[in-house]
């Protein structure tokens, strides 16, 4: 079963503008990833915040968390062609019980 | 930088065969993971393992069966190869870190299975 749900499922932009995307789970979590995943290939992992941050950096990156909404945001700050991929949110529940992963977001990033 | 590598990039099978996926990681992790991917179901979990001969079982284990007989190698089996099993086959891994046992994960480049 899914526990992260990625919005919008797709999303089309100029380069240099902002993107959002949004991902909503059902129940607590211990963290939550933000992974990337150009076409065809592997997931590379982009970001983890714990269930006590509310929000973290990196690069262009900037994630907030809201564990009372049950949602986080990925934001990627004046976007390039290069960041056209397929973006998943993944939750974990602590302990060794499973990450699990939304459906993802393709994000297209138009030159 | 960690490596995850997949035995094949692609691969193509009959219904019915018994095809064996390996994945090797080279950074000593505890955990390893097997997923599948499908479009418009996002990645789902097959097996995961965090520890030698240790497995615990995904959201969809039916058909699958998994190894781990060394640390650093995950192997999946499908034990009689089915149409429906089609589907990109990824593997993981990840160290028990400071966000818990579950900590960041690694991925290999993929799997494209088809099976015809």
């Amino acid at each position: 079963s899914q526990q992260g749900e990625e919005d919008p499922q797709a999303l089309s932009i100029q380069e240099g503008e902002n993107a959002t995307m949004n991902c909503s789970y059902k129940t607590s979590i211990n963290n939550l990833q933000w992974y990337r995943q150009n076409s065809g290939r592997g997931l590379v992992h982009l970001i983890l915040i714990r269930s006590n941050e509310r929000e973290k950096h990196s690069g262009r990156l900037r994630v907030t968390l809201d564990t009372s909404k049950k949602s986080s945001s990925l934001l990627i700050t004046a976007s390039r062609a290069a960041d056209t991929a397929s973006y998943f949110c993944a939750t974990d529940s602590g302990g060794y019980q499973k990450v699990t992963f939304g459906i993802g977001t393709k994000l297209q990033v138009i030159p | 930088d960690v490596k995850v590598t997949q035995s094949s990039r692609y691969l193509v099978k009959r219904t019915g065969e018994k095809v064996f996926l390996e994945c090797v990681q080279d950074m000593d992790h505890e955990n390893m993971f097997w997923y599948r991917q499908d479009p418009g179901l996002g990645l789902r979990l097959i097996y995961f393992s965090y520890d030698v001969k240790m497995k615990e079982k995904g959201d969809i284990p039916e058909g699958y069966s998994v190894s781990r007989e060394k640390k650093e190698r995950f192997s999946l089996i499908l034990e009689s190869a089915s149409t429906n099993q089609t589907s990109m086959y990824l593997c993981a891994s990840s160290s028990i870190g400071l966000a818990g046992p579950i900590d960041t994960q690694y991925f290999g480049p993929g799997t494209r299975l088809t099976v015809l």
